[in-house]
């Protein structure tokens, strides 16, 4: 089975700061990946994935992730936070065509 | 907008009760995914169906059941409810059921048991 672990639960950051989510997966064949987003009280939003074209992937609203096999990791970036960005952030593996998703890491944006 | 519409947004009901939960796909997606949401367990798959026949199932209780309708639209119904099946019910949904699908989400049914 396939799964992914994100390291760190809450991640706070100030406005303007690099941010960085890490994620790393754990599959036994080419993984398709998925960065997902949830603002409160809303829905997941894709805001990239990877599906073996590039390893570096660039999403919505200034994200990118980088696929690094020997380290088996897919970490969402963006350089400089905004207020806005302030949500739950979840990234996730393809199974069969379903998804299986990591805990998630909620971002704070201090200002 | 994702396309994929749930209703209802939110429900309130009694231990014991039935709700059904109720989906659309975005036009033209065959595949419906049902996922629930909750504090302790985060973000878990509970079946998939396409083009009305069931594909995947995960960790869907035995009163949990769902189906997929010849208009592709689905029903997650939830029957002898208990307090811990309060939780966020996402349905979402792609075109097709093989990896790398973008898969798109609701916005939820959020289901309190009280």
């Amino acid at each position: 089975a396939q799964s992914v672990t994100q390291l760190g639960s809450h991640v706070s950051v100030s406005e303007g700061a690099l941010v960085l989510l890490r994620c790393n997966y754990s599959s036994s064949v080419p993984p398709y990946l998925f960065w997902y987003v949830q603002y409160p009280n809303q829905g997941l939003q894709l805001l990239l994935k990877y599906t073996s074209a590039a390893t570096l992937v660039k999403g919505i609203n200034g994200f990118e992730a980088e696929f690094k096999k020997s380290e088996t990791s897919f970490h969402l970036t963006k350089p400089s936070a905004h207020m806005s960005d302030a949500a739950e952030y979840f990234c996730a593996v393809s199974e069969s065509g379903k998804l299986i998703f990591g805990q998630g890491t909620t971002l704070q944006v201090k200002p | 907008d994702s396309g994929v519409t749930q209703t209802p947004k939110h429900l309130i009901t009694a231990t014991g009760q039935r709700v059904t939960l109720r989906c659309s796909p975005r036009s033209g997606d065959l595949s419906v995914y049902w996922y629930q949401q909750s504090l302790d367990q985060g973000l878990q798959f509970l079946i998939q169906y396409y083009n009305g026949e069931e594909r995947a199932k995960g960790n869907i209780l035995e009163r949990f059941s769902a189906q997929q309708f010849p208009d592709l639209h689905s029903e997650l119904n939830l029957s002898s409810l208990e307090l811990g099946d309060s939780a966020l019910y996402f349905c979402a949904s792609s075109v097709l059921d093989r990896g790398g699908n973008t898969i798109y989400f609701g916005e939820g049914s959020w289901l309190t048991v009280v």
